[in-house]
């Protein structure tokens, strides 16, 4: 089994829907991150959790919100859905070594599709 | 904030040639440096990465990088390539968060 896994693989939706993006890991790491990748822009990173209490911004966090509901599951949500943000969202965790040097293992990814 | 500059969006090789993936970074501190390998369809997977100590870092599948301060640069290079080395690879630099690179497309002829 995966040890990051991510709900659904892909999803159709349309302007100004509520999408929920679900991350699951069995890594037992407390650090947790999403992503969103474009062509020709790499990843950005739009929040991140340290541990169940805490939760930060990225480079990206306008229009997106997340919930950290236990160490293991983290979920990314789209309170009203616009066409740019039609990307490729990963979920990571990261191993508990010293901040910033730490290894991030990402999940397959959720290809968002938003008409 | 920090950053990162991939030189070349597309590099194509042929099985057994040299493969060069340039990175430059933009840092104010000493950064943590990274290279990923995404394969078609999946997520990422670190090949290797440079804390502190041995500025010539090994990794997976034969790849190596070496943190060249002076240049700002961390170049990744394999002696042969390989059919299976054909991805899309991303540098990243770690300071305050991790910022990646725009990525570059190795494609490995026969």
């Amino acid at each position: 089994d995966a040890d990051v896994t991510q709900t659904p693989r892909n999803r159709i939706t349309k302007t100004g829907k509520r999408i929920m993006l679900e991350c699951s890991q069995t890594k037992g790491h407390d650090r947790m991150y999403w992503y969103r990748q474009d062509p020709g822009l790499g990843l950005r990173l739009i929040y991140y959790s340290f541990d169940v209490k805490d939760i930060n911004k990225g480079e990206i966090s306008d229009g997106y919100s997340v919930s950290r509901q236990a160490q293991a599951k983290f979920s990314l949500s789209l309170e009203s859905a616009i066409p740019n943000q039609t990307a490729l969202y990963f979920c990571a965790t990261s191993d508990p070594g010293p901040p910033h040097t730490d290894t991030q293992y990402f999940g397959p990814g959720t290809r968002l599709t938003v008409l | 904030a920090q950053s990162v500059t991939q030189l070349g969006s597309h590099v194509s090789v042929s099985e057994g040639a040299l493969v060069l993936l340039r990175c430059n970074y933009s840092s104010s501190v000493p950064p943590y440096l990274f290279w990923y390998v995404q394969y078609p369809n999946q997520g990422l997977q670190l090949l290797l990465k440079y804390t502190t100590g041995a500025t010539l870092v090994k990794g997976i599948n034969g790849f190596e990088a070496e943190f060249k301060k002076s240049e700002t640069s961390f170049h990744l290079t394999k002696p042969s390539a390989h059919m299976s080395d054909a991805a899309e690879y991303f540098c990243a630099v770690s300071v305050y968060d991790m910022r990646f690179g725009a990525g570059t497309r190795l494609t490995v002829k026969p």
